[in-house]
Formats: structure tokens, sequence, C-alpha cells
């Protein structure tokens, strides 16, 4: 079946903008996460949905940023009045169940974010 | 900071070798699953070793987990140039949810 897909896959915008990132998980998934990866910082969790609440934001690196996710499948992130910091590769998971212990993540192909 | 180190940073290999990549971490886990990924974008997924378990295979894949000293090394045998790509380990932290954290990647080289 279709995997994880992610749009756009590449972003430019001005600093001070909005932008919104979108992920559609696979079909089933009930859970869904959010991943950042840039140069300085690696691979860091942002958020995971199970369902439709978010038991985990932690990773959120300030309240600019936001997500939600209706009907248990899409999401869509939300960077507001976005800093060139912000820049990076944004990468969506979706899974059959978070936490499991032999839950797997399966990655979309990404969102390049650049801030001009 | 990260849960994951990975080591070696990069290595560098002739077609045909094995190679060895290294992970350690900092608390007790559910699992750790190696991804792989190219030019930058999405991760695949290779294997997921359950924290009661010390050796999985798949294919030309190694996995092994020494949980007594919170590592894990992935071997990739017989070596081909499209194994070219960054591995990166990533650890299920026990009672933490879903969030998977990630090592710093090693970066691989396979040369024809």
């Amino acid at each position: 079946g279709a995997g994880v897909s992610q749009s756009p896959s590449n972003k430019v915008t001005e600093k001070g903008k909005d932008v919104e990132l979108r992920c559609d998980p696979i079909s089933g998934h009930t859970a869904l996460y959010w991943y950042r990866q840039s140069l300085g910082q690696g691979l860091e969790f942002l958020i995971y949905f199970q369902g439709n609440s978010a038991p985990d934001k932690s990773g959120l690196p300030s309240d600019r940023f936001s997500a939600e996710r209706t009907g248990g499948s899409v999401s869509t992130l939300t960077i507001q009045r976005t800093q060139q910091e912000d820049s990076a590769v944004y990468l969506c998971a979706s899974s059959l169940f978070a936490g499991g212990t032999t839950d797997t993540q399966y990655f979309g192909p990404g969102t390049r974010l650049t801030v001009l | 900071s990260q849960q994951g180190e990975e080591d070696p940073q990069a290595l560098s290999i002739q077609e045909g070798e094995n190679a060895t990549m290294n992970c350690s971490y900092k608390t007790s886990i559910n699992n750790l699953q190696w991804y792989r990924q190219n030019s930058g974008r999405g991760l695949v997924h290779l294997i997921l070793i359950r924290s009661n378990e010390r050796e999985k295979h798949s294919g030309r894949l190694r996995v092994t987990l020494d949980t007594s000293k919170k590592s894990s090394s992935l071997l990739i045998t017989a070596s081909r140039a499209a194994d070219t790509a960054s591995y990166f380990c990533a650890t299920l932290i026990y009672n933490q949810g879903g969030k998977l954290i990630f090592g710093q990647g090693t970066e691989l080289s396979v040369k024809p």
C-alpha cells in the first residue's frame, strides 16, 4: 500500500512568515510522529499523536510551533513567524500503535524548509 | 542530549568487505532500531531488535544488542556500492511513549 506522504517536498519562505507542513500517514496507523533534521542538531523528536491526542509535545522548540491531527489521519505542523534557525528537513512518520515493543515507525520523504 | 551515540562517524570500505557500525545509549529501552538514509531525505527502516533479544538477522544485516553495556552493533556483510548511505540507530525509551531518540549516524561509503 501507499507509504507516508508529505507536502510540500520543498518550501522556501521569508523570515517572519507562517508555514504549514502536511503529513498523510499510512492507512490504519494510529500513531503519527514529527521529527526535524538539521545539520547542527541531527534528528530531533518534535511531537507525536496517538489518535487525535498528543501525549508528548516535549520536542517542540518554541510556542511558534504547533501541530494538530484531525480524524485520526492527516496532520499539519505549523510554524509561525519563521526564523532562519527553523530551516531543516521536517520528517513525518507513522506506526500502528505508539510505544509497542515491536512498533515500527515508517517515515515519509520529508519537507525541506528554507527560511531566507 | 541525544540518547544514542554512534561510531564511527564515517566509514569507507571496498565492495565485498563487511561494515560494522556501533551505537551506545544511556537509559533503559523497549527496543532499538536501525534506519538508513540516502541523500538526506526519508529514513528507511532496516531492522528492530527488542530489549530481550540479543541478536537478529535480516538478509545481509546482523544486529546485536548488549543491554548490560547499553550498546548495539549493525553488521552489513558483503557490502555493495548501493549500501552507501547514512545509518542511524534509534532507541524507543522504556515508559516514554512512542518517540524515538536517534544517534548522530554513521556515513558509510562503499567503493566499487
